[in-house]
């Protein structure tokens, strides 16, 4: 069991680049989440999915894009960096459908993304 | 919607020691579930220890305990026996009943566990 895993692990751009980074989870969540890590700000959320085909919009969605066309996938879609995009990126999975590990997220190891 | 506010930024303690994480909260839902995350050097979010709104019962985990103060918005962590692993960033989070799971983080405390 991999759990949550996200390629790539960092990233440099430059500004204007487009860039996906892939979230896949081996776990049968349906749920599925993207936030980004900022210093002094926590994890905030980007996007997140309840099911293979839907998306919605978290706290912070401006110049992010998301698509989860597979249960296990869901990628984050960067169209034009930006400097203020500069950050750490996490994906996380959670399974909705009751038991002990009920609405725990289970995170991947996070990506490192440098916006020049 | 939910805050989350943690107000130390940054706490130290010695080796065998005890130490607590202050987290206060705010949320418009009457079932909720409130968590503490340990971040390591190595970047991996951990789960530390989870609350569920409705029960009453402080969440213990081995070393790891809360004190859940429901009317007054205060989910505590207390580490006792400290050790050098437990060195890490610690976040608070909470995720309504009714909100698919969405964390909302709390700014996130630095533990530093001196020898």
């Amino acid at each position: 069991n991999a759990g949550v895993t996200q390629t790539p692990k960092f990233r440099v751009l430059k500004t204007g680049q487009s860039m996906t980074l892939l979230c896949a989870q081996d776990m049968n969540h349906e749920y599925m989440y993207w936030y980004r890590q900022d210093p002094g700000m926590g994890l905030r959320l980007i996007h997140y999915s309840v099911g293979e085909g839907t998306t919605a919009k978290g706290e912070v969605p401006d110049g992010y894009n998301v698509s989860r066309l597979k249960k296990q996938n869901f990628l984050l879609g960067l169209e034009s960096a930006a400097p203020s995009q500069t950050s750490v990126y996490f994906c996380a999975s959670s399974d909705p459908t009751g038991g002990v590990r009920y609405n725990e997220q289970f995170f991947g190891p996070g990506t490192r993304l440098t916006v020049l | 919607a939910q805050t989350v506010t943690q107000s130390q930024p940054e706490m130290s303690v010695q080796e065998a020691e005890t130490v607590t994480l202050s987290c206060t909260y705010d949320t418009s839902e009457n079932n909720y579930y409130l968590f503490w995350y340990k971040q390591p050097p190595s970047r991996q979010m951990i789960l530390v220890i989870r609350q569920e709104a409705y029960k009453q019962q402080n969440a213990t985990e081995n070393r790891f305990s809360v004190n859940f103060q429901k009317a007054a918005k205060s989910f505590s962590l207390k580490i006792s026996d400290s050790q050098l692993g437990d060195t890490a960033m610690y976040f608070c989070s909470s995720a309504g009943g009714t909100s698919y799971g969405k964390l909302t983080f709390g700014q996130g405390t630095i533990l530093t566990v001196h020898p």
